[in-house]
């Protein structure tokens, strides 16, 4: 069936130090893949989203990898900061017949530690 | 721009009582859905519109009704509302997907069925 697997569910790291949040999905017609910050109570934000014809993409400490052959795609963050602490969240699209819908992951908890 | 509407930000009600949870979007887009956010289990699909008058299930569309009478609102309706069905809701707002659009989400409505 369609699904996106998310790893780790909670990740604590050094501030300064980098994240790695790791996703695979199963529908191979999937093109689409967003990544999501919720910081507590807030709403889901866009952070960073990759399209299936391009395997790497940065905007500034955040960066986001994608392998189609094993369908599987990672968001890094470098230089960690306490304002990354919150859940993100990884998504792909599943094409349908009138168009596609987002599958999301479970999340990940993201703690920076001072 | 409001971006995405939600209301009401709170709700209480009763087993067996209904309710309608109200979504309007001021940026004439096409797509919009409904997720339910539970903990531990990341955002999950229940309906999604491609435009007025069409409507699709999601992961779990058990227990709510959607419409689509124009482009602007897409309301969710429980028609008798169970505890498992106490939840945070987000409504969520793009161009159609097969754009690879982000998706822009509203505040939530924060549900608890007694």
């Amino acid at each position: 069936g369609e699904n996106v697997e998310q790893h780790p569910s909670t990740l604590s790291v050094q501030e300064g130090d980098s994240a790695v949040i790791k996703c695979t999905y199963s529908d191979s017609a999937s093109n689409y893949f967003p990544w999501y910050k919720q910081e507590l109570g807030k709403r889901p934000q866009l952070i960073i989203d990759i399209r299936s014809n391009v395997g790497e993409k940065k905007d500034q400490r955040i960066a986001v990898t994608l392998n189609k052959t094993a369908k599987h795609f990672s968001l890094h963050i470098t230089e960690t900061q306490p304002e990354d602490s919150a859940v993100y969240f990884c998504a792909a699209s599943i094409p349908q017949n009138r168009d596609d819908k987002i599958i999301f992951g479970k999340g990940t908890r993201l703690h920076i530690l001072p | 721009n409001a971006g995405v509407t939600q209301t009401p930000k709170f709700q209480v009600l009763k087993t067996g009582q209904s309710m309608t949870l109200q979504c309007a979007q001021d940026m004439n887009h096409e797509y919009m859905s409904w997720y339910r956010q539970d903990p531990g289990m990341g955002l999950r699909l229940i309906h999604y519109s491609v435009g007025a008058g069409i409507t699709d299930q999601g992961e779990v569309p058990n227990g709510y009704n959607v419409s689509r009478s124009t482009t602007e609102d897409f309301p969710l309706r429980l028609l008798s509302a169970a505890p498992s069905q106490t939840s945070v809701y987000f409504c969520a707002s793009s161009p159609l997907l097969g754009y690879n659009q982000p998706q822009h989400f509203g505040d939530g409505t924060r549900l608890s069925i007694l």
